[in-house]
């Protein structure tokens, strides 16, 4: 399995302002998402961020509100931009696992709360 | 729509007191089903992947078992360690998560 970090485990932040999240790999991989996980409520899918290609967003996510990089193998960040409190809640980095069984890896996540 | 619908929402055990986690899901091409456990403050762990009914994986005190319409996870004689939300995850496509089931084991 891939060890994932990610940058910021967690931070509060004015409305209005945005917030990069970084997740990093320990190895290549093609297919990496991004996930909201608010209060109570189940995984959500935000986009998949493939290398060398623009990402692809989930109904009801833009990319100019969820602007996504994937400058190579190994990283990727989302940002969170003009946030506002509802806007609160945990984003998680996952990669596809190696062998095409479909099994994805998260990483810590990164806790944000907009005031 | 696709759905995927965890119960119980919690459920609270006495240390060793078997029980199973529901997983009930309706979608259309189902290409694997995931069990995940979340501990507080961190990023869901991988447990098991079922691609067929029928199909059982055991790990430790956990086995998951599927059927064309759930799955369960069943625990047995569970630890205080075992505490933990479990998620469910369903393929189509993209991954659809349940809400998944706080589990609390008591000492």
């Amino acid at each position: 399995s891939a060890v994932i970090s990610q940058k910021p485990s967690r931070d509060i932040c004015q409305r209005g302002t945005s917030l990069t999240i970084q997740c990093q790999v320990d190895s290549q991989v093609t297919m990496m998402f991004w996930y909201r996980q608010q209060p109570g409520q189940s995984l959500t899918l935000i986009a998949t961020a493939n290398q060398g290609s623009e990402a692809t967003y989930e109904s009801g996510f833009v990319i100019d509100k969820f602007p996504i990089s994937r400058p190579n193998l190994t990283f990727s960040t989302l940002t969170v931009s003009n946030m506002s409190p509802e806007d609160s809640s945990i984003y998680l980095c996952s990669v596809e696992a190696s062998g095409g069984n479909n099994e994805q890896f998260f990483g810590p996540g990164t806790r944000l709360t907009v005031l | 729509e696709d759905q995927v619908t965890q119960s119980p929402e919690a459920l609270r055990l006495q240390e060793g007191e078997s029980s199973s986690l529901n997983c009930s899901y309706t979608v259309s091409g189902l290409r694997g089903l995931f069990w995940y456990r979340q501990d507080p403050g961190k990023g869901p762990e991988f447990l098991f992947t079922l691609y067929s009914a029928g199909e059982e994986k055991e790990k430790e005190r956990l086995k998951a078992t599927l059927t064309k319409k759930e799955s369960f996870l069943h625990i047995t004689a569970p630890k205080p360690e075992d505490s933990a939300t479990y998620l469910c995850a369903v393929q189509v496509g993209k991954i659809i998560f349940g809400k998944g089931t706080r589990l609390h084991i008591l000492p």
